[in-house]
């Protein structure tokens, strides 16, 4: 069965630094999202992307933040100058159509930052 | 904010079925009833949807009242590997354009099958 993929499977960085979290999403979806937990938290919504652009963003995805679908399979995540309250689990999902399919979520990316 | 309203938590006796009830009173013709479920810190499963007929898959079977106000998930047979935080979660379907189609995550319900 198709699965969304994530890599690496934890993140441990120094404040300050840029990381790059990466997805590879089900090969035929079109829309794509990442969402974060905090430990103890509820899962988060960040951004959604398609074709290109992203199509909706809450209110954590500021300037820190920005995605990328840098070839025909990978989407990645990246965090500019990472803080301490950016440590969460990271979950990337895809979904076929946006308005009627469900989002498949991968395994996520544990990001711990020091 | 979520807008859907689940019990903290529930327990259930392995081999028993699961009934996971959601009120989702202020849902609009439009959106959808999804049911995800995470188990320990995993990425979120899904599990069904529907909109207003119940559905039934190899997981689990949706019941959605006459009304839309709110809907029940079902686990026919549960087994100890089912423990988990249940979410159900309201989405909005086609044609409504906009960008709601994000899921937003509640609390959830916090399954526990007991042996």
């Amino acid at each position: 069965e198709p699965e969304v993929t994530q890599t690496p499977s934890h993140q441990v960085t120094q404040m300050g630094q840029e990381v790059i979290l990466r997805c590879v999403p089900i090969s035929n979806h079109l829309y794509f999202y990442w969402y974060r937990q905090i430990l103890g938290q509820k899962v988060e919504f960040l951004v959604s992307f398609y074709n290109n652009e992203i199509s909706e963003k809450s209110e954590i995805f500021d300037d820190q933040f920005s995605v990328e679908r840098p070839d025909g399979s990978n989407f990645t995540l990246k965090i500019r100058s990472t803080k301490l309250e950016d440590s969460a689990m990271y979950f990337c999902a895809s979904s076929e159509l946006l308005r009627t399919s469900n989002p498949f979520f991968g395994p996520g990316t544990r990001l711990t930052v020091l | 904010d979520a807008k859907t309203t689940q019990p903290p938590s529930m327990d259930c006796a392995e081999g028993r079925a699961a009934n996971l009830p959601c009120n989702h009173s202020t849902i609009s013709g439009n959106e959808y009833v999804y049911w995800y479920r995470q188990i320990h810190s995993q990425g979120p499963q899904y599990i069904i949807h529907g909109l207003k007929n119940n559905e039934t898959n190899e997981m689990a079977s949706l019941i959605i009242t006459e009304d839309r106000k709110s809907s029940t998930l079902i686990l026919p047979h549960a087994t100890l590997r089912d423990t988990a935080v249940y979410y159900c979660i309201v989405r909005v379907g086609g044609g409504s354009g906009g960008s709601n189609y994000k899921l937003t995550f509640g609390k959830g319900t916090l399954l526990t099958v007991n042996p």
